[in-house]
């Protein structure tokens, strides 16, 4: 098994301010790493694919000036929310890839309720 | 995009096994179907995946069609607390392919 944590579970905070979530692969290493989000009711969303020591791609529809994607070390990747806003109020979900070639797993994190008040 | 098509939502009484069903009739032969499930506010949980061939573990079992165009999941005792939604997803396990979820199925068990 695989197992991953991340930090807060749980923030709320004022519109305007910016929110830093971490992800961390307890005890394997992550060479790629997913970041989703979830609004109420509705599915994941994909919104990036970053890959250690390299920039993040994002999926359609994603501003890559406001969801700050760092993933520095093999076991850590951070989310940074810049300037939130109500809307960005969601459910977000970190989910590493253990593996590489032709065989790998993905695996998620619990998640991390953000609230902008 | 998620290849997957799902009914949005299932009644199971609870003790009774539970048949959720799931078409990916766009599936290509490197492809394989897994399943996930999501409690209220938790992470996805993997439950099984497979092939081909039909797969079983200590959660559930499997059942892909011989063209693989379509699978079901089937828990064969459904208690309260497999109350949640299940997603399908087919997914090829070379590098750098992720999870696209679809909607999922809406598992309700009644007591």
């Amino acid at each position: 098994g695989a197992v991953v944590s991340q930090h807060p579970s749980r923030v709320i905070c004022k519109s305007g301010t910016s929110v830093k979530i971490e992800c961390r692969s307890l005890d394997f290493q992550a060479t790629t790493m997913f970041w989703y989000r979830q609004f109420p009711k509705k599915s994941l969303m994909l919104m990036a694919t970053s890959n250690e020591g390299s920039k993040a791609t994002y999926e359609q529809g994603v501003e890559k000036d406001k969801f700050l994607i760092n993933h520095a070390s093999l076991t850590l990747s951070t989310l940074t929310v810049t300037s939130a806003h109500p809307e960005d109020s969601s459910f977000y979900i970190c989910s590493p890839l253990k593996g590489t070639g032709d065989w790998n797993e993905q695996f998620f994190g619990p998640g991390t309720r953000l609230t902008v008040l | 995009d998620a290849k997957t098509t799902q009914p949005p939502s299932m009644d199971c009484a609870e003790g009774r096994a539970a048949n959720l069903p799931c078409n990916h009739s766009t599936i290509s032969g490197n492809e394989y179907v897994y399943w996930y499930r999501q409690i209220h506010s938790q992470g996805p949980q993997y439950i099984i995946h497979g092939l081909k061939n039909n797969e079983t573990n200590e959660m559930a079992s499997l059942i892909i069609t011989e063209d693989r165009k379509s699978s079901t999941l089937i828990l064969p005792h459904a208690t309260l607390r497999d109350t949640a939604v299940y997603y399908c997803i087919v997914r090829a396990s070379n590098t750098g392919n992720q999870f696209y979820f679809g909607t999922g199925t809406s598992l309700t068990v009644i007591p």
